[in-house]
């Protein structure tokens, strides 16, 4: 099956800095690359995500590279603010496949933006 | 309410009770999800279903039982539950249909099993 690894688990940058998460995945398969927001006590919230046909996608602040060669994508935050604090978890699908719907997520990234 | 609802948020059982979390989804979405989070660790896939048939068993114990009797309702049905049991249940739901496939979340429910 899929295996997603997510790195760095913790993460902590100053107000206007630029922050990134990178995430691997190791099913070739997969062709729907999601990436969610869950604040402290709350449900995740997509905030971005990219398919297969496409190597990047931007909105506003936040970017998401993909690289199939290398199965890694990474999520790009410039111009960080406080409200940017949440875990951050990247996920791998095979969308459309023989698993559809079936959401490999990695371990998540705990992003701090300090004042 | 609007988009996906689980009820109830928290709860507190013992291993020897049966309870059962409900989830409800409003956005005319054919596809519905289990996931499991605890702590340090990424959410786990439990369960799925499409068009109410179930797709995916993710190896869970059968002190687990899911039930879905439309496309807008999702139940998971508890007994004899284990003290690691205890995390944060998610609802997701989603359109089986390329492009469309985002999954959307409920607010879970806070399981503590003693």
């Amino acid at each position: 099956g899929e295996n997603v690894e997510q790195h760095p688990s913790t993460l902590s940058v100053q107000e206007g800095d630029s922050a990134v998460i990178k995430c691997t995945y190791s099913d070739s398969a997969s062709n729907y690359f999601p990436w969610y927001k869950q604040e402290l006590g709350k449900r995740p919230q997509l905030i971005i995500d990219i398919r297969s046909n496409v190597g990047e996608k931007k909105d506003q602040r936040i970017a998401v590279t993909l690289n199939k060669t290398a199965k890694h994508f990474s999520l790009h935050i410039t111009e960080t603010q406080p409200e940017d604090s949440a875990v951050y978890f990247c996920a791998a699908d095979n969308a459309g496949g023989t698993s559809y719907g079936k959401l490999t997520f990695g371990q998540g990234t705990i992003l701090t933006v300090h004042p | 309410e609007t988009g996906v609802t689980q009820t109830p948020r928290h709860l507190v059982m013992g291993m020897t009770n049966k309870k059962s979390l409900k989830c409800e989804q409003h956005l005319g979405h054919n596809a519905m999800y289990w996931y499991k989070q605890s702590a340090k660790k990424p959410l786990e896939l439990m369960f799925v279903y499409n068009f109410k048939e179930q797709t995916e068993n993710n190896s869970v114990p059968s002190r687990f039982s899911p039930e879905c009797p439309n496309s807008s309702h999702l139940f998971l049905h508890l007994h004899t539950l284990q003290p690691e049991d205890s995390a944060l249940y998610l609802c997701a739901s989603s359109q089986v249909r390329p492009t469309q496939e985002t999954q959307y979340f409920g607010p879970g429910t806070r399981l503590l099993v003693l």
